[in-house]
């Protein structure tokens, strides 16, 4: 089966600018999770969603992060406007159901200039 | 807040010898995950420990979890090169999972 896909692999912008990162859950996966790794941190959770519904958003950083799942299916993350604290890997991950194991995609390296 | 602490943060070895990495926190969770990632991938899990006191093997790779179920181990027996990589502790496990830093081993030939 498919694993976790990610787009873009990697994003370079400006400050100020809008990026769009999209996630592709596994086949049938309801539990939807993005997490984020800035440089020399540990990774930390930004959201969770079950569905299309967010189940637990206490990660998200500000209101400049905004994270959609429509259908249910993919989701996407969009930062409006970037700053350059927003640099990091963003990692996508999903799991079957609550008690089964998070897949991970490869991330989404973004850098801000 | 829930912290893990992993260590060592870095780890040079050679080829053959034992190694262990320690993850530890003051709080309790109701299971353990162990992922290595590779660099430009994402995390790919090794192990999920959830009772206190358990102990799983995978090939040369010995995990437990501590009794309280506040830290865990992982040990690799007689290293590799291709062991190489780094390892992520990661708590909780129904809905966010809370990381540790992470270890970086290099097993040298």
């Amino acid at each position: 089966e498919a694993g976790v896909t990610q787009f873009p692999s990697h994003s370079v912008i400006e400050k100020g600018q809008t990026v769009t990162l999209r996630c592709d859950p596994i086949s049938g996966h309801d539990n939807l999770y993005w997490y984020r790794r800035v440089m020399g941190k540990e990774i930390k959770f930004l959201l969770h969603f079950v569905k299309e519904s967010k189940q637990d958003e206490s990660g998200m950083p500000n209101n400049r992060f905004l994270a959609e799942r429509t259908g249910g299916t993919y989701s996407t993350l969009k930062v409006q406007p970037a700053e350059l604290e927003d640099s990091g890997v963003y990692f996508c991950a999903s799991s079957q159901d609550l008690y089964q194991p998070q897949h991970f995609g490869d991330g989404t390296r973004l850098s801000i200039l | 807040t829930q912290l893990l602490e992993q260590s060592p943060q870095f780890l040079s070895i050679q080829e053959g010898e034992n190694l262990t990495v320690y993850c530890n926190s003051s709080s309790v969770f109701s299971s353990l995950q162990w992922y290595r990632q590779e660099p430009g991938e994402g995390p790919v899990l090794l192990v999920t420990v959830v009772t206190g006191g358990e102990v799983k093997k995978l090939k040369r790779l010995t995990f437990q979890f501590g009794d309280a179920r506040k830290d865990s181990s992982l040990h690799i027996t007689a290293a590799q090169p291709g062991d190489t990589g780094l390892y992520l502790c990661a708590g909780g496990g129904s809905e966010k999972l809370v990381f540790g830093k992470g270890t970086k081993l290099t097993v040298n030939p």
